[in-house]
């Protein structure tokens, strides 16, 4: 059973609809990381957050808006998005960044498709 | 730019082969390198991690080792099971610990 939860696993929306994804992180780690996974193409970094403040935003159109209230939970907020934006999002966690050599722990992800 | 590359991205075996899954990457200034496994329709597994200052890891049936001149990981997999099908993910960290993933090889372990 995966320390990483992310709701909903599955999720369709209209390009004109709002909706967001949640992730929440059981493992005490101090670090949470959204990434996209498109079909024949590898993992896409797209935001970090550690202790709850962003340390990176991998060029993200601003129809993704990442929310991270505490060092638990994180959220991506979808708005106006386009076809080619359907994907696997995978939330993750670590205990740290930087040079701790911690391992990267995955959630299951959400499956979207924006019709 | 890290660019890693794995191939090839479909592998299928009989069971019970030993077998080598490659992992190459462009800029050996790295932290550490992580295997992952993907089920269908999962998230990532972590396997192991390799510090930069680590020639191998061993996990019961698995054993990766870095070879961070070359800018080569190999992922031994011994006796494989039909249980060991999935596609495994090869990811580097660089200086900022940004992990750049490869595509992935999907392994078919056949009964």
């Amino acid at each position: 059973e995966t320390g990483v939860t992310q709701t909903p696993r599955h999720l369709v929306m209209g390009m004109t609809n709002k909706k967001s994804l949640k992730c929440e992180q059981h493992l005490g780690h101090n670090a949470m990381y959204w990434y996209k996974q498109s079909a024949k193409k590898p993992l896409e970094l797209m935001f970090v957050y550690n202790f709850k403040e962003q340390t990176e935003n991998n060029s993200v159109p601003s129809r993704f808006s990442p929310e991270c209230p505490n060092s638990s939970h994180l959220f991506l907020h979808l708005h106006t998005l386009q076809p080619e934006d359907s994907a696997l999002y995978l939330c993750a966690s670590s205990q740290g960044i930087g040079t701790d050599n911690s391992p990267l722990h995955f959630g299951n992800g959400t499956r979207l498709t924006v019709t | 730019k890290q660019e890693v590359t794995q191939i090839p991205a479909a592998l299928s075996v009989p069971e019970g082969e030993n077998l080598v899954l490659n992992c190459s990457f462009t800029d050996s200034a790295i932290y550490n390198l992580q295997w992952f496994r993907q089920d269908p329709g999962k998230g990532l597994t972590s396997l192991l991690l390799i510090q930069s200052s680590q020639r191998e890891q061993t996990s019961g049936r698995l054993n990766a080792s870095l070879d961070k001149s070359s800018g080569r990981s190999t992922l031994y997999i011994a006796a494989s099971q039909p249980g060991d099908s999935a596609t495994y993910l090869c990811a580097v960290a660089g200086a900022n610990s940004k992990l750049t993933f490869g595509k992935g090889i999907t392994l078919s372990v056949r009964p």
